[in-house]
């Protein structure tokens, strides 16, 4: 079965430094890898994804991710934290079943706190 | 129109009670989901309909009834909960079932919290 393992319960960041919030997968065949933002009492929302290409995958307000394939990670960064920025960071993964339908499914979460 | 809308926002019942929670998307999306997520846990899916048939069932106890009567509405009908279904209840939605690079669109949810 395909898996996504965030390793940070927390992540906690000065306002204006660089971020990372981290994940590794582990997926038979090719990996499909997503990143989803979630605020308080909201439901998910997309920030980007590697499908294939380019190893650095550029998506909205201003995050990108950098797939490895030989560390098998798909880690999440902003060169320039907000406070806006502070949420939870869910990293997901394709599971492709037999039936063809291809569910995603979420790692645990990371906790981002940007600090003024 | 790029929302999934979700009502009602918040939904207390009890255990002898039965509730529907309610999913709408308007645009043109032919998979729907529905997760449940705990709090401070990652959403763990449900129900998959795919061209308004249910394609996954994650093995979700028979309290849990879902229904897809047309392809912008998902429902959740509930019956019988316990307290441990206390949960937000997200409903998603994604262009199709199949293509490895759909992305979900996810609607606010319900929060429950069942007595």
């Amino acid at each position: 079965a395909q898996s996504v393992a965030q390793p940070e319960d927390q992540v906690n960041v000065a306002e204006g430094n660089p971020l990372t919030v981290k994940c590794t997968y582990s997926v038979s065949g090719n990996p499909y890898l997503f990143w989803y933002v979630q605020y308080p009492n909201r439901g998910l929302q997309f920030l980007l994804k590697y499908i294939t290409g380019d190893n650095l995958v550029k998506g909205s307000y201003g995050f990108e991710a950098e797939f490895n394939k030989s560390q098998t990670s798909f880690h999440l960064k902003k060169p320039s934290a907000l406070v806006s920025d502070s949420a939870l960071y869910f990293c997901a993964v394709r599971d492709l079943r037999g039936s063809g339908n291809t569910p995603l499914v979420f790692g645990k979460g990371t906790r981002l706190s940007v600090i003024a | 129109d790029t929302e999934v809308t979700q009502t009602p926002k918040h939904l207390v019942m009890g255990m002898t009670n039965k509730k529907s929670l309610k999913c709408e998307q308007h645009m043109g999306h032919r998979a729907m989901y529905w997760y449940k997520q705990k709090a401070k846990k990652p959403p763990e899916l449900m129900f998959v309909y795919s061209y308004e048939k249910l394609s996954i069932n994650e093995s979700v106890p028979s309290r849990f009834s879902p229904e897809c009567p047309n392809s912008s509405l998902l429902n959740l009908h509930l019956h019988a909960l316990q307290p441990e279904d206390s949960a937000l209840y997200l409903c998603a939605s994604s262009l199709q079932p199949t293509g490895v690079g759909e992305k979900l669109f996810f609607g606010s949810g319900t929060q429950l919290s069942v007595l």
